[in-house]
């Protein structure tokens, strides 16, 4: 089973809903963080938590928000959808103890009309 | 300003065409340097950290050096199972998102037989 997990894979959405993009893992990871992929512009950061009860801003969070559940759990939320929010969206965690690296998701493709 | 540059963009080669991929950093400290392997519509898959100057690391066709002001992954008679977008990463040693990574655009690499 992968480490980290993401769900739904492919969304296609109409603008002003609001979804729900959500993330799993069993790495044991304390670190979550939350990026957007676009062609040309490289993976930016959203948001990024450090433990359940610490929740960071990244380079993108205006008009996102998100939620650690649990150790495990990170979501990500879009209140309002907007069409330039139409992107790849990548959950990853890390250590950050003993060592750095981050480690992702498989992505989920979101389509805003 | 952190800055992490790479190139050239896109690089085609042929199969058994040795080259080699830069990425450039402009950093005031740097803690750690990541490379990582992506394939299209799937997550980036993490390849080595690189810690300080004159570090090399080394992973079948692949090996990555670290200078001071930039890091090179080697690819050695590549084969078309390595077609895929190289990203390369920076962690800096200060501020209050230290843990967090900084991109580069990418290289896309592809292997004609």
């Amino acid at each position: 089973d992968a480490d980290v997990t993401q769900t739904p894979r492919n969304r296609i959405t109409k603008t002003g809903k609001r979804i729900m993009l959500e993330c799993s893992q069993t790495k044991g990871h304390d670190r979550m963080y939350w990026y957007r992929q676009d062609p040309g512009l490289g993976l930016r950061l959203i948001y990024y938590s450090f433990d359940v009860k610490d929740i960071n801003k990244g380079e993108i969070s205006d008009g996102y928000s998100v939620s650690r559940q649990a150790q495990a759990k990170f979501s990500l939320s879009l209140e309002s959808a907007i069409p330039n929010q139409t992107a790849l969206y990548f959950c990853a965690t890390s250590d950050g103890q003993l060592s750095y690296e981050q480690y992702f998701g498989p992505g989920t493709r979101l389509t805003v009309t | 300003e952190d800055q992490v540059t790479q190139s050239p963009e896109a690089l085609r080669l042929q199969e058994g065409e040795s080259s080699s991929l830069n990425c450039s950093y402009t950093v005031s400290g740097l803690r750690g340097l990541f490379w990582y392997r992506q394939d299209p519509g799937k997550g980036p898959e993490f390849l080595f950290t690189l810690y300080s100057a004159g570090e090399e690391k080394e992973k079948e066709r692949l090996k990555a050096t670290l200078t001071k002001k930039e890091s090179f992954l080697h690819i050695t008679a590549p084969k078309p199972e390595d077609s895929a977008t190289y990203l390369c990463a920076v962690q800096v040693n200060y501020g209050g998102s230290q843990g967090n990574l900084i991109f580069g655009k990418g290289t896309k690499l592809s292997v004609k037989p």
